[in-house]
């Protein structure tokens, strides 16, 4: 799976945009840019995901570059409630015989929501 | 709520023992993952299984071992417990056909004296 790069940590206003940037030069052209983020010390939670088109859901958008080497992941107001560790990862979509695929989480990016 | 149970949520030991920890997936979900957290380290993954049979090694110890059973829960086994050992396992489950994403539990935080 390709390596990713986020800066280590990044602080945003209560209420403003968040927009994590994830560097990911090497993906190929079937793997998938996923993004978690971890609360504390809880479980990670999936956020989005995506191949080559933007995304949105209720949560957050997706914007992937047209080269696909490096995406954004966008909190549109970002709350308190959303401080929290983001992890960018691709990784090859699991299918047929392709079970054997894990998700290789990097250090992330410490987003701190600030009021 | 992710659907995912983890059991125990905390869990004491002496260095030297083994202990086991149960995951229990989402409804359906026939992979189940495992992670490791130290606190001076990200997520580690240590294994896959799927429908019963390992599908994915990572970074597990000899001393660790897991299975999935009939019913599709999990169970890691750590024996020979070091100090180092302490730290947050996490499993997480995903559906087939699904898009990819794992549903993680809360987590099994074990500390070994």
């Amino acid at each position: 799976d390709a390596k990713t790069t986020q800066p280590p940590s990044m602080d945003c206003a209560e209420g403003r945009a968040a927009n994590l940037p994830c560097n990911h030069s090497t993906i190929s052209g079937n793997e998938y840019v996923y993004w978690y983020r971890q609360i504390h010390s809880q479980g990670p939670q999936y956020i989005i995901h995506g191949l080559k088109n933007n995304e949105t859901n209720e949560m957050a958008s997706l914007i992937i570059t047209e080269d696909r080497k490096s995406s954004t992941l966008i909190l549109p107001h970002a709350t308190l409630r959303d401080t929290a560790v983001y992890y960018c990862i691709v990784r090859v979509l699991a299918g047929g015989n392709n079970y054997g695929q894990n998700f290789v989480f990097g250090p992330g990016t410490r987003l701190s929501v600030l009021p | 709520d992710s659907g995912v149970t983890q059991t125990p949520k905390h869990l004491i030991t002496a260095t030297g023992q083994r202990v086991t920890l149960r995951c229990s997936p989402r409804s359906g979900d026939l992979s189940v993952y495992w992670y490791q957290q130290s606190l001076d380290q990200g997520l580690q993954f240590l294994i896959q299984y799927y429908n019963g049979e390992e599908r994915a090694k990572g970074n597990i110890l000899e001393r660790f071992s897991a299975q999935q059973f009939p019913d599709l829960h999990s169970e890691l086994n750590l024996s020979s417990l070091e100090l180092g050992d302490s730290a947050l396992y996490f499993c997480a489950s995903s559906p087939r056909g699904g898009s990819g994403e794992l549903f993680f539990g809360e987590g099994s935080r074990l500390t070994v004296l």
